[in-house]
């Protein structure tokens, strides 16, 4: 496709549940990102991909968060279990050659 | 260790006035800045990078940012603001040494462009 494009776009989930994000990068793109942004909080770096190296996991707050990227382009972001802290929007990213990073439309996670 | 600060949660302009928002940075080498816009339910939007050379930097809608080495920032402006201007404008920063691909973002700043 033309852009990074992620799904679901809204989801609710109850808490304990597990819920699965996907992010598809721009076609080529090595690079893929995931970013969590809370209300007032900005961007929070939760895991980077890069080609066939080992993923940048710095990021991710606890051991329920897990990412994998599938033959380097699909990548699906995991919450187990999750709670009500989880609740915000999930941004994917990816990039090529080029320093910048090109952002999704995101997934509103909701947890109730 | 890299990290931006972005020291205005709101800034306020009326239509046709000029616009900054401001941008300072912290980073072990040499920047890679960026200037990132994000509309109502959107995702962020790429506006303009600073890497080398120039330190005005020309971007997308009449963007402009200014790499200032001395203060360690990175101010967007634009001549004249416009209503559909109105958004959050997120500041970015990533070491250009080799081992930090890894942009850090700043907290955001609300533009508010009134009639």
């Amino acid at each position: 496709g033309a852009g990074v494009s992620q799904s679901p776009s809204n989801k609710v989930t109850e808490k304990g549940k597990d819920v699965e994000l996907r992010c598809d990068p721009i076609s080529g793109h090595t690079a893929l990102y995931w970013y969590r942004q809370s209300l007032g909080q900005g961007l929070e770096f939760l895991i980077y991909f890069q080609g066939n190296s080992a993923p940048d996991k710095s990021g991710l707050p606890s051991d329920r968060f897990s990412a994998e990227r599938t033959g380097g382009s699909v990548s699906t972001l995991t919450i187990q279990r999750t709670q009500q802290e989880d609740s915000a929007v999930y941004l994917c990213a990816s990039s090529q050659l080029s320093p910048e990073a090109f952002f999704g439309q995101g997934t509103r996670l909701t947890v109730v | 260790a890299q990290s931006v600060a972005q020291p205005e949660d709101q800034v306020n302009v009326a239509e046709g006035n000029p616009l900054t928002v401001k941008c300072t940075y912290s980073v072990s080498g040499n920047p890679y800045l960026f200037w990132y816009v994000q509309y109502p339910n959107r995702g962020l939007q790429f506006l303009l990078k600073y890497i080398t050379g120039d330190n005005l930097v020309k971007g997308s809608y009449g963007f402009e940012a200014e790499f200032n080495k001395s203060q360690t920032s990175f101010h967007l402006k634009k001549p004249s603001a416009l209503v559909s201007d109105s958004a959050w404008y997120f500041c970015a920063v990533r070491d250009n040494r080799g081992g930090s691909y890894i942009p850090t973002f700043g907290r955001g700043t609300s533009l508010i462009v009134h009639p």
